[in-house]
């Protein structure tokens, strides 16, 4: 079957420009996670959701930083005015519950010039 | 707050020698553990954890409480184990979010 998806693979952008990164999780996997992995700071969790719900944002690095998640499915992590410390390679995982297995995406490198 | 580190960076073997990948954590309550591995142009999967007790590619890791490890260990490293291996805690908590290690690249030489 279809694992997690993520869009884009790459993004290139200039400082100071918003991004948009999209992560499409299994079918009927109710929670949803962000991770980032960078080299400064290896993998790190950033927000997760249950349904539609995050309980936690606690993990987000700054207030430019925020996520959503419609009908329980498709989520988009914006970033607002890009900064070069947000380079990273942004991970979303998705479990059929939250003590479940995650299963990590592709992941979107995001390159800030 | 959790901790999980992986002492070692790199970590290069000969094709048929045991292989042991350190971890140890810190963390007040009772946490789950976790072995992620990533292979080369491949995405992150899970590898096994501890509460499954499973041996998954002759991979094996106890947890012990006492020392606060969760070592990977496998008695005759193959070529197709190298690999990017990271240790992971949950806490068992309502959210369940990963805590990852800084990683070990295993190399598994012939």
């Amino acid at each position: 079957g279809a694992g997690v998806s993520q869009s884009p693979s790459n993004k290139v952008t200039e400082k100071g420009k918003d991004v948009e990164l999209r992560c499409d999780p299994i079918s009927g996997h109710t929670a949803l996670y962000w991770y980032r992995q960078s080299l400064g700071q290896g993998l790190e969790f950033l927000i997760y959701f249950q349904g539609n719900s995050a309980p936690d944002k606690s993990g987000l690095p700054s207030d430019r930083f925020s996520a959503e998640r419609t009908g329980g499915s498709v989520s988009t992590l914006t970033i607002q005015r890009t900064q070069q410390e947000d380079s990273a390679v942004y991970l979303c995982a998705s479990s059929l519950g939250l003590v479940q297995t995650q299963y990590f995406g592709p992941g979107t490198r995001l390159l800030v010039l | 707050a959790q901790r999980v580190t992986q002492p070692e960076k790199l970590l290069s073997v000969f094709k048929g020698a045991p292989v042991e990948l350190k971890c140890n954590y810190s963390y007040s309550g009772s946490p789950e553990l976790f072995w992620y591995v990533q292979y080369s142009r491949q995405r992150l999967q899970l590898l096994l954890r501890h509460i499954s007790r499973e041996s998954i590619k002759g991979f094996t890791a106890d947890l012990n409480k006492g020392e606060t490890s969760f070592h990977l260990k496998k008695p005759f490293a193959q070529e197709e184990d190298s690999a990017m291996y990271y240790c992971a805690l949950s806490p068992r908590n309502a959210g369940n979010m990963l805590t990852f290690g800084g990683g070990t690249r295993l190399m598994v030489k012939p």
